[in-house]
């Protein structure tokens, strides 16, 4: 199966701890964004990445949240020092074009959970 | 900033019942996409739509794009149990290289 990949499907970490969410984007693809949904709500647009590039990550908070997609292996969000808040669905899409204009391909997502 | 709508938040219907949920748009968008999200799964793609005043179908499903290129539709005929999830409209962002998705409207189909 080619699709997208994310991992772990879930992840609990502490008050404090780090959050670190993978995704491998489908094969060939290599424009990554990423996005946090809270429950029964919409999906909400955190940054666009492409190889070894951010293009856009004017939906991230400036502090404790980082992402890369390096020139090999999967794509990164992480989140430092994590608060009850940032609890959520982390999804990643890949789309083999630039931009909004392509269709997404979502992987299975990542729940992560503060506690 | 941007913001794309959606209407109506929920829905409720009886198996057999047509669906509608509607989108719109702050700018004019180049393009509109719309994905289908099933409870605890992950969005998925259904179709893009590129012209003024385009139609398109898909089975039971039909897609609008308004004249002007700033709202959309998607229409399901006689609703099944498995249309139930929640349906998401998407844009462009200002640039052209985000994604603006709309909040979604979530359909209850009851057999």
């Amino acid at each position: 199966n080619a699709g997208v990949m994310q991992n772990p499907r879930h992840l609990v970490r502490r008050r404090g701890q780090e959050a670190r969410l993978r995704c491998s984007p489908m094969k060939g693809h290599s424009h990554v964004y990423w996005y946090r949904q809270l429950p029964e709500e919409g999906l909400k647009f955190m940054v666009y990445l492409q190889k070894e590039n951010i293009i856009d990550e004017s939906g991230m908070p400036k502090e404790r949240f980082s992402a890369e997609f390096p020139k090999e292996g999967p794509s990164i969000l992480r989140i430092q020092q994590v608060v009850r808040g940032d609890s959520a669905a982390y999804f990643c899409a890949s789309s083999g074009g630039a931009g909004g204009s392509y269709e997404q391909y979502f992987g299975p997502g990542t729940r992560l959970t503060v506690t | 900033g941007q913001q794309v709508m959606q209407i109506p938040q929920y829905q409720h219907v009886q198996e057999g019942e047509d669906f509608t949920t509607y989108c719109n748009s702050s700018t004019t968008l180049s393009n509109i996409q719309w994905y289908k999200q099933r409870p605890g799964g992950h969005p998925v793609f259904l179709i893009q739509l590129v012209k003024s005043g385009e139609v398109k179908k898909q089975k039971r499903l039909t897609f609008q794009f308004g004249e002007a290129k700033k709202n959309s539709s998607l229409h399901i005929t006689a609703t099944q149990t498995t249309d139930v999830g929640t349906y998401f409209c998407a844009g462009p962002g200002t640039g052209g290289f985000k994604t603006i998705f709309g909040a979604g409207t979530r359909l209850f189909v009851k057999a």
